[in-house]
Protein backbone atom coordinates (compact mmCIF):
# COMPACT_ATOMS: atom_id res chain seq x y z
CA UNK A 1 0.00 0.00 0.00
CA UNK A 2 1.20 3.11 -0.88
CA UNK A 3 1.45 6.07 1.75
CA UNK A 4 -0.34 8.54 -0.08
CA UNK A 5 -3.31 7.43 -2.52
CA UNK A 6 -4.94 9.70 -5.36
CA UNK A 7 -7.52 8.29 -7.98
CA UNK A 8 -5.73 8.90 -11.52
CA UNK A 9 -8.79 10.15 -13.05
CA UNK A 10 -9.04 11.54 -15.25
CA UNK A 11 -12.30 13.80 -13.80
CA UNK A 12 -14.46 15.87 -16.49
CA UNK A 13 -16.71 18.06 -15.26
CA UNK A 14 -18.47 21.14 -17.49
CA UNK A 15 -17.21 24.38 -16.71
CA UNK A 16 -18.64 26.47 -13.57
CA UNK A 17 -19.22 23.21 -11.78
CA UNK A 18 -17.70 22.53 -8.42
CA UNK A 19 -14.68 20.51 -8.32
CA UNK A 20 -13.38 18.09 -5.31
CA UNK A 21 -9.72 16.31 -5.68
CA UNK A 22 -8.85 14.05 -2.78
CA UNK A 23 -5.79 12.64 -1.47
CA UNK A 24 -5.98 9.58 1.52
CA UNK A 25 -2.69 8.77 3.37
CA UNK A 26 -1.56 6.31 5.65
CA UNK A 27 1.13 7.76 7.79
CA UNK A 28 -0.46 9.76 10.66
CA UNK A 29 2.82 11.74 11.70
CA UNK A 30 1.97 13.77 8.61
CA UNK A 31 1.29 17.61 9.13
CA UNK A 32 2.31 19.58 6.02
CA UNK A 33 -0.11 18.68 3.10
CA UNK A 34 0.43 20.82 0.24
CA UNK A 35 -1.58 21.06 -3.24
CA UNK A 36 0.41 21.28 -7.22
CA UNK A 37 -1.01 21.84 -10.13
CA UNK A 38 0.83 20.30 -13.44
CA UNK A 39 -0.11 21.63 -16.36
CA UNK A 40 0.14 19.52 -20.10
CA UNK A 41 4.16 19.43 -20.55
CA UNK A 42 5.39 21.80 -17.69
CA UNK A 43 6.34 21.46 -13.88
CA UNK A 44 4.00 21.00 -11.43
CA UNK A 45 3.24 24.42 -9.18
CA UNK A 46 2.56 24.66 -5.52
CA UNK A 47 -0.98 25.39 -5.70
CA UNK A 48 -2.16 25.74 -1.79
CA UNK A 49 -0.52 24.72 1.15
CA UNK A 50 -1.78 23.73 4.69
CA UNK A 51 -0.27 22.84 8.11
CA UNK A 52 -2.43 20.07 10.02
CA UNK A 53 -5.91 20.32 10.06
CA UNK A 54 -8.42 22.79 9.35
CA UNK A 55 -9.47 24.61 5.79
CA UNK A 56 -7.43 27.44 3.81
CA UNK A 57 -9.19 29.64 1.43
CA UNK A 58 -7.15 30.92 -1.49
CA UNK A 59 -9.90 32.60 -3.65
CA UNK A 60 -11.79 29.82 -5.97
CA UNK A 61 -9.61 27.29 -3.93
CA UNK A 62 -10.18 25.57 -0.67
CA UNK A 63 -7.90 23.00 0.62
CA UNK A 64 -9.35 20.95 3.42
CA UNK A 65 -7.25 18.88 5.72
CA UNK A 66 -9.51 16.18 7.83
CA UNK A 67 -6.52 14.13 10.07
CA UNK A 68 -9.04 11.89 12.06
CA UNK A 69 -9.66 10.41 8.68
CA UNK A 70 -6.50 10.82 6.85
CA UNK A 71 -8.45 12.15 3.83
CA UNK A 72 -7.51 15.69 2.28
CA UNK A 73 -9.52 17.79 -0.37
CA UNK A 74 -8.63 20.28 -3.06
CA UNK A 75 -12.55 22.31 -3.80
CA UNK A 76 -12.30 24.51 -6.74
CA UNK A 77 -15.63 26.47 -7.20
CA UNK A 78 -16.40 28.22 -10.28
CA UNK A 79 -14.29 25.47 -12.53
CA UNK A 80 -12.68 27.58 -15.76
CA UNK A 81 -11.18 25.82 -18.55
CA UNK A 82 -7.68 26.92 -17.76
CA UNK A 83 -8.45 24.62 -14.18
CA UNK A 84 -7.74 21.92 -16.95
CA UNK A 85 -4.55 20.39 -15.76
CA UNK A 86 -3.08 17.56 -13.26
CA UNK A 87 -3.16 18.28 -9.50
CA UNK A 88 -0.67 16.36 -7.05
CA UNK A 89 -0.86 16.27 -3.34
CA UNK A 90 1.56 15.86 -1.81
CA UNK A 91 3.01 15.47 2.57
CA UNK A 92 5.53 14.92 4.91
CA UNK A 93 5.51 14.83 8.43
CA UNK A 94 6.66 17.32 11.17
CA UNK A 95 10.48 16.06 11.23
CA UNK A 96 12.22 18.32 8.91
CA UNK A 97 14.40 15.72 7.85
CA UNK A 98 11.53 14.15 6.09
CA UNK A 99 10.98 15.26 2.15
CA UNK A 100 7.47 15.15 0.32
CA UNK A 101 5.05 11.83 -0.20
CA UNK A 102 3.64 12.71 -3.62
CA UNK A 103 0.30 11.27 -4.89
CA UNK A 104 0.30 10.20 -8.24
CA UNK A 105 -1.87 12.88 -9.48
CA UNK A 106 -5.50 13.64 -11.17
CA UNK A 107 -5.62 14.90 -14.18
CA UNK A 108 -8.51 17.02 -14.46
CA UNK A 109 -10.89 18.39 -17.74
CA UNK A 110 -13.01 21.59 -17.19
CA UNK A 111 -15.12 21.16 -20.15
CA UNK A 112 -16.22 24.25 -22.03
CA UNK B 1 14.73 35.20 -11.20
CA UNK B 2 14.63 32.79 -14.05
CA UNK B 3 13.51 29.80 -12.23
CA UNK B 4 14.79 26.71 -12.41
CA UNK B 5 16.70 25.63 -15.60
CA UNK B 6 16.91 22.75 -17.08
CA UNK B 7 18.51 21.60 -20.41
CA UNK B 8 18.43 19.79 -22.59
CA UNK B 9 14.33 19.74 -23.11
CA UNK B 10 14.47 17.06 -25.05
CA UNK B 11 16.48 14.31 -25.52
CA UNK B 12 16.11 11.29 -27.80
CA UNK B 13 18.69 8.36 -27.98
CA UNK B 14 19.37 5.03 -28.84
CA UNK B 15 19.65 2.16 -26.05
CA UNK B 16 23.46 1.86 -24.12
CA UNK B 17 24.09 5.77 -24.96
CA UNK B 18 25.38 8.12 -22.27
CA UNK B 19 22.90 10.68 -21.45
CA UNK B 20 23.80 13.74 -19.15
CA UNK B 21 20.81 15.93 -17.82
CA UNK B 22 21.49 19.14 -16.30
CA UNK B 23 20.16 21.76 -14.39
CA UNK B 24 20.78 25.00 -12.71
CA UNK B 25 18.98 25.83 -9.17
CA UNK B 26 16.98 28.90 -8.22
CA UNK B 27 19.97 31.07 -6.61
CA UNK B 28 19.95 30.92 -3.19
CA UNK B 29 17.91 27.26 -2.54
CA UNK B 30 19.44 24.84 -0.29
CA UNK B 31 17.67 21.67 -1.82
CA UNK B 32 17.90 19.91 -5.21
CA UNK B 33 15.73 17.63 -6.27
CA UNK B 34 16.06 15.34 -9.17
CA UNK B 35 12.50 13.48 -9.77
CA UNK B 36 11.45 11.08 -12.67
CA UNK B 37 7.53 10.92 -13.96
CA UNK B 38 5.83 8.31 -15.85
CA UNK B 39 2.19 7.78 -16.57
CA UNK B 40 3.08 4.39 -14.54
CA UNK B 41 4.57 5.48 -11.69
CA UNK B 42 3.90 9.21 -10.89
CA UNK B 43 6.65 11.76 -9.59
CA UNK B 44 9.38 9.85 -8.08
CA UNK B 45 12.40 11.18 -5.98
CA UNK B 46 15.41 10.22 -7.60
CA UNK B 47 17.51 11.75 -5.09
CA UNK B 48 18.13 14.94 -3.14
CA UNK B 49 20.94 17.55 -2.26
CA UNK B 50 21.65 20.04 0.53
CA UNK B 51 24.22 22.82 0.26
CA UNK B 52 25.64 20.19 -2.67
CA UNK B 53 25.79 17.22 -0.58
CA UNK B 54 23.51 13.83 -1.49
CA UNK B 55 21.20 13.23 1.59
CA UNK B 56 18.98 10.28 -0.09
CA UNK B 57 19.69 8.63 -2.61
CA UNK B 58 17.40 5.99 -2.45
CA UNK B 59 15.36 6.64 -5.72
CA UNK B 60 17.79 5.74 -7.82
CA UNK B 61 16.66 3.21 -9.71
CA UNK B 62 20.22 1.36 -9.98
CA UNK B 63 23.96 1.81 -10.89
CA UNK B 64 23.14 2.97 -14.54
CA UNK B 65 21.93 6.44 -12.65
CA UNK B 66 24.20 8.83 -10.85
CA UNK B 67 23.70 12.41 -9.71
CA UNK B 68 26.48 15.10 -9.01
CA UNK B 69 26.21 18.88 -7.45
CA UNK B 70 29.75 20.39 -7.80
CA UNK B 71 29.05 23.63 -6.76
CA UNK B 72 25.21 25.70 -5.69
CA UNK B 73 24.07 26.27 -8.81
CA UNK B 74 24.25 23.53 -10.82
CA UNK B 75 23.78 19.27 -10.71
CA UNK B 76 23.68 16.88 -13.46
CA UNK B 77 22.17 13.33 -13.81
CA UNK B 78 23.79 10.57 -15.68
CA UNK B 79 22.15 7.24 -16.77
CA UNK B 80 24.94 4.97 -17.97
CA UNK B 81 23.94 2.90 -19.99
CA UNK B 82 20.54 3.93 -21.42
CA UNK B 83 17.48 1.59 -21.69
CA UNK B 84 14.15 2.17 -23.07
CA UNK B 85 12.30 1.57 -19.71
CA UNK B 86 14.07 5.07 -18.87
CA UNK B 87 12.33 7.17 -20.80
CA UNK B 88 10.42 9.45 -18.94
CA UNK B 89 10.31 13.23 -18.09
CA UNK B 90 12.82 13.95 -15.53
CA UNK B 91 12.14 17.23 -13.54
CA UNK B 92 14.76 19.18 -11.38
CA UNK B 93 13.39 21.17 -8.37
CA UNK B 94 14.78 23.57 -5.73
CA UNK B 95 13.72 24.86 -2.29
CA UNK B 96 15.00 27.12 0.40
CA UNK B 97 14.29 24.28 3.21
CA UNK B 98 13.29 20.46 2.84
CA UNK B 99 9.63 21.18 3.60
CA UNK B 100 9.01 24.31 1.80
CA UNK B 101 8.09 25.41 -1.32
CA UNK B 102 9.36 23.34 -4.11
CA UNK B 103 10.25 25.39 -7.50
CA UNK B 104 10.17 22.81 -10.52
CA UNK B 105 12.19 23.39 -13.71
CA UNK B 106 10.13 22.62 -17.62
CA UNK B 107 11.36 19.44 -17.22
CA UNK B 108 14.11 16.81 -19.88
CA UNK B 109 11.91 14.69 -21.82
CA UNK B 110 14.35 11.64 -22.82
CA UNK B 111 13.25 8.90 -25.00
CA UNK B 112 15.59 5.98 -25.63
CA UNK B 113 14.86 3.72 -28.05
Amino acid sequence: QKEVEQDPGPLSVPEGAIVSLNCTYSNSAFQYFMWYRQYSRKGPELLMYTYSSGNKEDGRFTAQVDKSSKYISLFIRDSQPSDSATYLCAMSPMDSNYQLIWGAGTKLIIKP
Amino acid sequence: DAGVIQSPRHEVTEMGQEVTLRCKPISGHDYLFWYRQTMMRGLELLIYFNNNVPIDDSGMPEDRFSAKMPNASFSTLKIQPSEPRDSAVYFCASSFQLRETQYFGPGTRLLVL
